[in-house]
């Protein structure tokens, strides 16, 4: 199965910096079919990103995603309050669907 | 709205078996896969298999197989996945969520609100 490792473990960050999340697979992500979700405590995932890099319906611009191939980037602009959370990357090009270990956005 | 609505946290002992239901509204059942994946304390989200409402079909993780079975009942817009022989390593929050219409490659949204299945003699 493709290993997906994110970097880094966790970003401690302020309201307003800019967030750059890591995704690095073992092998080549199928027809770079490879997802970001966020996550909140106590909540189940949310959707960002599929396709490595088109946003689901209703994300804010400030989100982008990027890559392909093997290394992939999620990228919050500016972060809001409501951005501090963990985030996922997925890569569902090939069975099993597989996550990464997760990075936590942190407040600084 | 798409919305996916799980059923309420289990408690079993070891070796008994679990069933988690998944209610589906806001679109054309049919049509979707539906997935679910695993989550355990401080563990990496973990997919356990998928089925296609509209003929039954089903795929599990080799990790699972043999110990689940996901089923689904159309006439209620229902998915169901039922995991036997628990052990305390299946303790671990249980998510259903939609994939793509057949034909399609996509990631999951929405997903339910999660089931916490404890597994504790």
């Amino acid at each position: 199965e493709i290993v997906l490792t994110q970097s880094p473990g966790t970003l401690s960050l302020s309201p307003g910096e800019r967030a750059t999340v890591s995704c690095r697979a073992s092998q080549s992500v199928r027809s770079n079919y490879l997802a970001w979700y966020q996550q909140k405590p106590g909540q189940a995932p949310r959707l960002l990103i599929h396709g490595a890099s088109s946003k689901a319906t209703g994300i804010p611009d400030r989100f982008s995603g990027s890559g392909s191939g093997t290394d992939f980037t999620l990228t919050i602009s500016r972060l809001e309050p409501e951005d501090f959370a963990v985030y996922y990357c997925q890569q569902y090009g090939t069975s099993p669907r597989t996550f990464g270990q997760g990075t936590k956005v942190e407040v600084k | 709205q798409v919305q996916l609505v799980q059923s309420g946290a289990e408690v079993k002992k070891p070796g008994a078996s679990v069933k988690v239901s998944c209610k589906a509204s806001g679109y054309s059942f049919t049509d979707y896969y539906i997935h679910w994946f695993r989550q355990a304390p401080g563990q990496r989200l973990e997919w356990v298999g998928w089925i296609y409402p509209n003929s039954g079909g089903t795929n599990y993780g080799q990790k699972f197989q043999g110990r689940v079975t996901l089923t689904r009942d159309t006439s209620i817009t229902t998915a169901y996945m039922e995991l036997s022989r628990l052990t305390s390593d299946d303790t671990a929050f249980y998510y259903c969520a939609r994939g793509a219409p057949a034909g399609r490659s996509e990631g999951n949204d929405p997903w339910g609100q999660g089931t916490l299945v404890t597994v504790s003699s």
